[in-house]
């Protein structure tokens, strides 16, 4: 049981946007901008893709968008391409002794 | 480019020690307040932060593997380490080592390819 909730699947035609949401508490998400967002495909370590809830690492595209309101925190993928298919995790600092904590993960698929 | 390679026994017995080293090229784990990171991946699940340490010795640890858990760090030879005592089938997983960008916050921006541990059941 994750202690950030994200929706198991999200799907969407190419060139669609879609928006992976991820729900914590006022000890997480609510609390703090430290909210990332992670792409991983099957048998490949993750790659970060966005952090402090909306900032783009170098390289990363500009189709890959992060915000954040109250406990829920979303990445939003536009002009969705076949190349999107993959999971997503979001994580979040929080105020617990555990200090990072995980989204179960959200699979993307390019109908 | 940093790059982290993660190294150790593919197979645990079980209620035996488990030990990773990550191993860091292309920067010193020495510098600034980045922290180095261990997290897991069981099987078709999800990730699972574990802890992390800085350079300090300065570690902080999952609250549901902390009895179990211990990281240092050999700056020598610009690796870190994951100990897991008392290991057990449920900590079969891939273990990722990965850099912390920002002071243990959870935003990391380089990873190992990971390891597959199993624990035999």
């Amino acid at each position: 049981q994750s202690v950030l909730t994200q929706p198991a699947s999200v799907s969407g035609s190419p060139g669609q946007s879609i928006t992976i949401s991820c729900t914590g508490s006022n000890s997480d998400i609510g609390s703090y901008s430290h909210v990332s967002w992670y792409r991983q495909y099957p048998g490949e370590a993750p790659k970060l893709m966005i952090f402090e809830v909306s900032n783009r690492p170098s390289g990363i595209s500009n189709r890959f968008s992060g915000s954040k309101s109250g406990n829920t925190a979303s990445l939003t993928i536009s002009g969705l391409q076949a190349e999107d298919e993959a999971n997503y995790y979001c994580n979040s600092f929080t105020v617990s002794d555990t200090r990072v904590v995980f989204g179960g993960g959200t699979k993307v698929a390019v109908l | 480019q940093v790059q982290l390679q993660e190294s150790g026994p593919g197979q645990v017995k079980p209620s035996e020690t488990l030990t990773l080293t990550c191993t860091v090229s292309g920067g010193p784990v020495s510098r600034g307040g980045r922290y180095w990171t261990w997290i897991r991946q069981r099987p078709g699940k999800g990730l699972e932060w574990i802890g992390c340490i800085h350079h300090s010795g300065t570690t902080f640890y999952s609250q549901s593997l902390k009895s179990r858990v211990y990281m240092s760090m050999d700056a020598s030879e610009n690796q870190f380490s994951l100990t897991l005592t008392s290991v057990t089938a449920a900590d079969t997983a891939v273990y990722y080592c990965a850099r912390d960008a920002i002071a243990a916050a959870g935003e990391f921006d380089f990873w190992g390819q990971g390891t597959l541990v199993t624990v035999p059941s």
